[in-house]
């Protein structure tokens, strides 16, 4: 089974502190996704990466960075963080190439961030 | 543009009860897939289905299946006998069948089972 490791749970952090997310996944994928979870909103798609030191910004880059290093490790991080980033954040995985166009994601088991 | 939408927010059944979910997408590609995600409490999303849009066929899994209609844009989910483990929040996705591997999520449906 694919595994994707987000290191924390839950988060509290002081608006203006800069927080780095980590996700690791065990299967090789090329593919790496950070999201963002809001009620009412769904998910939505900051960054993804599909290589190493590859990265292309989503739907709301704004506030956020990424690095991806090595495969199996993406970082979000958000420099200066606000209130407004307080939610949900959930990493996922999937292959990439023709093999991994229908390939579904398979999500970490998130990070809920509270910005004070 | 792509757009999903789960007009139910949430819904409340008796546990036995079927329940539907439904999902309804926009999109201008004529080729493309969608997905079925379920989120427990746990907080980890699970993949349910995939569907392409050349296969219009229904499909069941257990208790699970799904109603794919091209012509009304729906890619419906029931669950037949609930039961309480069923209580999540289930997401619909579409995904264009190019090398973005973007997944556009729907705003989800928050399904409560009672005993």
């Amino acid at each position: 089974d694919v595994k994707v490791t987000q290191s924390s749970r839950y988060l509290v952090k002081r608006t203006g502190e800069k927080v780095f997310l980590e996700c690791v996944q065990d299967m090789d994928h090329e593919n790496m996704f950070w999201y963002r979870q809001d009620p009412g909103l769904g998910l939505r798609l900051i960054y993804f990466s599909y290589d190493v030191k590859m990265k292309e910004k989503g739907d709301i880059p704004e506030g956020y960075s990424v690095s991806r290093e090595k495969k199996e490790r993406f970082s979000l991080i958000l420099e200066s963080t606000s209130t407004n980033q307080t939610s949900m954040y959930l990493c996922a995985s999937s292959l990439w190439g023709v093999h991994g166009s229908n390939q579904p994601q398979h999500f970490g088991d998130g990070t809920r961030l509270s910005i004070l | 543009a792509q757009k999903v939408t789960q007009a139910q927010t949430e819904i409340s059944v008796v546990e036995k009860e079927d329940v539907t979910l439904d999902c309804v997408y926009e999109t201008r590609d004529t080729t493309y897939y969608l997905f079925w995600y379920k989120q427990p409490p746990s907080g980890e999303l699970v993949f349910l289905i995939r569907r392409n849009s050349f296969d219009e066929q229904n499909e069941i899994s257990g208790r699970y299946s799904w109603n794919f209609q091209k012509s009304t844009s729906s890619f419906n989910f029931t669950i037949t006998a609930s039961q309480v483990v069923d209580s999540a929040v289930y997401f619909c996705a579409l995904r264009r069948m190019d090398s973005s591997y973007k997944l556009i999520f729907g705003s989800g449906t928050r399904l409560l089972v009672r005993p």
